[in-house]
């Protein structure tokens, strides 16, 4: 079935510094790729779509200029915590889509927990 | 808006018993249903999903049924085991011009009793 890779499974990073999360179908091609967060005992809360070659979309209340998403290939999306602060800790989870009707669903990563100290 | 509410927030049930939860949706044109498990530290895994063009699909002991028109669907799980704790979500599309997003419930916390 399909597999989706995220890396790192966990993080933990000094105030101010800038951390990258990749996530890579490794078996399909991901025509959208969300980013999720997700707090301890709550849901996943989608903070942004992104569809290879363009821009994401972020979800209001989302600072693109602090959580960057790019999404180069069909296989690899990156979104990076810039000057991250001890509230950016939480658990983040990228899924990426197929749109391929044999195969159509959505598959998530791993997650990554990110925490900042 | 796009909304997708869950029902109950929390579930416990013995062993061997069934448990239902039950997911509301707001798009009408949402096509696609799937249901996840969330064990603790780890991402959602798919259990079951439903297309919009069928009321019921099983699989075991699990058991989805959709109804378009109230635009809610359920999951069933018969036999429960102790392994089958764990949080459960449902999640909805809100389908876009270009591309659908994945809205997902708040969760339902299932507790299974031995």
């Amino acid at each position: 079935g399909a597999v989706v890779s995220q890396h790192p499974s966990w993080v933990i990073c000094k105030s101010g510094t800038s951390v990258k999360i990749e996530c890579r179908s490794l078996d399909f091609q991901a025509t959208t790729m969300f980013w999720y967060r997700q707090f301890p005992k709550q849901s996943l809360m989608l903070m942004a779509t992104s569809n290879e070659g363009s821009k994401a979309t972020y979800e209001q209340g989302v600072e693109k200029d602090k959580f960057l998403i790019n999404h180069a290939s069909l296989t690899l999306s990156t979104l990076t915590v810039t000057s991250a602060h001890p509230e950016d800790s939480s658990f983040y989870i990228c899924s990426a889509g197929s749109a391929d009707p044999l195969n159509y669903g959505y598959t998530f990563g791993s997650g990554t927990r990110l925490t900042v100290v | 808006g796009e909304n997708v509410e869950q029902h109950p927030s929390t579930l416990s049930v013995q062993e061997g018993d069934s448990a239902v939860i039950k997911c509301t949706y707001s798009d009408s044109a949402s096509n696609y249903f799937p249901w996840y498990k969330q064990e603790l530290g780890k991402g959602p895994q798919l259990i079951i999903d439903i297309r919009s063009n069928v009321g019921e699909k099983k699989d075991q002991r699990i058991a989805v049924t959709l109804n378009k028109t109230a635009k809610h669907f359920s999951l069933h799980i018969t036999e429960t085991q102790p392994e089958d704790s764990a949080v459960y979500f449902c999640a909805a599309p809100v389908v876009l011009a270009s591309y659908d997003k994945v809205i997902f419930g708040p969760g339902t916390s299932l507790s299974v009793i031995p």
